[in-house]
């Protein structure tokens, strides 16, 4: 897996979009970067996967830059349910072994 | 409804008392695998599987063992609880491998472990 380091926490205020940075500089050319968020202690949940286009489904857009070395999640209208842990990966497609990080503790403030 | 079951969700027990935590899925994915997640360290992975009878290790793997006997099911068994094993666990899986595509990970809710 390519190494991905996301920031411990951050703030937003509802309504407002939530950008979520993620580094993964080590990543190869063939490794998607895939999004998943935790709310309290639920299981993760998928939230988005890219290769080097960006994405939109409908819970959020993945930036992914040129050179492939960081992205961005971007929740464009936060609301007080999106306050949960995000974790970004960037997974070998043939491997089994995931490293997660401790992920972006993301606080939606009213 | 497509899921991924754990169980027990709950189970305080005692130092050295084997237990085994199920898991369970109906999606007839080949990948499953178990993590550990703690306060202050994230999700950990403790083993996986690719596929029936195939399993390795994660990154924790040590007082774990897993099977991997049928496709649906991939029990993690503690075969001698110790304290520092006291965690909450999830369970997940995926289907097999499209091409250049690790795939979307369905995990389950999760199974709270007291070692006393």
């Amino acid at each position: 897996d390519a190494k991905t380091t996301q920031p411990p926490s951050m703030d937003c205020a509802e309504g407002r979009a939530a950008n979520l940075p993620c580094n993964h500089s080590t990543i190869s050319g063939n490794e998607y970067v895939y999004w998943y968020r935790q709310i309290h202690s639920q299981g993760p949940q998928y939230i988005i996967h890219g290769l080097k286009n960006n994405e939109t489904n409908e819970m959020a857009s993945l930036i992914i830059t040129e050179d492939r070395k960081s992205s961005t999640l971007i929740l464009p209208h936060a609301t007080l349910r999106d306050t949960a842990v995000y974790y970004c990966i960037a997974p070998k497609p043939q491997g089994g072994k995931l490293i997660f990080g401790q992920g972006t503790e993301l606080s939606v403030k009213p | 409804e497509a899921q991924v079951t754990q169980n027990p969700r709950y189970l305080i027990t005692v130092t050295g008392k084997k237990l085994t935590v199920t898991c369970s899925q109906n999606m007839n994915h080949e990948y499953m695998s178990w993590y550990r997640q703690d306060p202050g360290l994230g999700l950990r992975q403790i083993y996986y599987s690719m596929n029936v009878e195939v399993t390795d290790k994660g990154d924790v793997p040590e007082g774990y063992k897993v099977s991997r006997k049928e496709k649906r099911n991939f029990p993690l068994i503690l075969e001698s609880p110790s304290p520092n094993q006291t965690s909450l666990y999830f369970c997940a899986s995926r289907r097999g491998r499209a091409s250049g595509l690790f795939g979307e990970l369905f995990f389950g809710e999760g199974s709270r472990l007291t070692v006393l």
